[in-house]
């Protein structure tokens, strides 16, 4: 099958520092990542989606200086929260989309996602 | 844009048989999926529908009626371990991303 791995699984920052969290294919190569954010009780929300080697593509009421995306190669992307703050304590998840195929299934593939804690 | 609206609770008796319903507008439609999520967990894969009928696998099938803008998750035989949040996502082809839209989820209690 395959594997996603986030790390880390946990990390509690102050206010005003950046946090990087790393998102993982293990067994396949991603040609696209999908950063969501799920706060407590709702859905998951896309934040950006982002192809190897190229700018990832924010979506709409998404900062993109304040969230950072890279895709440097084609198992692994990060996020980089900058200037964290309180509000953006939440549950963040990748999914990492296998080869260019459009209308397979199981193309999506989640991590376990990233509890961030802002203090 | 996309719509996609689902119940937000719903509760059921261990053994017996549950449908979450889920509706959904969306343009350039490519496929509806169900994924169950545990609480601080990641979701996880369930079912996928792309053209009309019914997808059976175990214990869980999944319906789609695209003229409908209509799908709905059944949950056969329910077990305690069953009860989690049961997300509903659309996936357009519009942007040519083929990102997932999630609707808010529907959040299962199985009682003995």
């Amino acid at each position: 099958g395959a594997v996603v791995s986030q790390h880390p699984s946990r990390v509690i920052c102050k206010s005003g520092t950046s946090v990087k969290i790393e998102c993982r294919s293990l067994d396949f190569q991603a040609t696209t990542m999908f950063w969501y954010r799920q706060f407590p009780k709702q859905s998951l929300m896309l934040m950006a989606t982002s192809n190897e080697g190229s700018k990832a593509t924010y979506e709409q009421g998404v900062e993109k200086d304040k969230f950072l995306i890279n895709h440097a190669s084609l198992t692994l992307s990060t996020l980089t929260v900058t200037s964290a703050h309180p509000e953006d304590s939440s549950f963040y998840i990748c999914s990492a989309r296998r080869g260019t195929s459009g209308s397979v299934a199981y193309e999506q593939y989640f991590g376990p996602g990233t509890r961030l804690t802002v203090t | 844009g996309q719509n996609i609206d689902q119940p937000t609770e719903m509760t059921a008796t261990e053994g017996a048989i549950v449908q979450i319903n889920c509706t959904y507008q969306t343009s350039g439609f490519n496929g509806l999926f169900w994924y169950q999520q545990h609480a601080g967990e990641a979701p996880t894969f369930l079912s996928y529908n792309v053209l009309d009928g019914l997808e059976e696998k175990g214990r869980f099938s999944s319906f789609l009626s695209r003229s409908k803008g209509y799908s709905y998750l059944l949950l056969k035989e329910l077990q305690m371990k069953d009860s989690a949040s049961y997300l509903c996502a659309v996936r357009s082809m519009d942007t040519g991303r083929r990102a997932l839209t999630f609707g808010s989820g529907t959040r299962l209690q199985v009682q003995p």
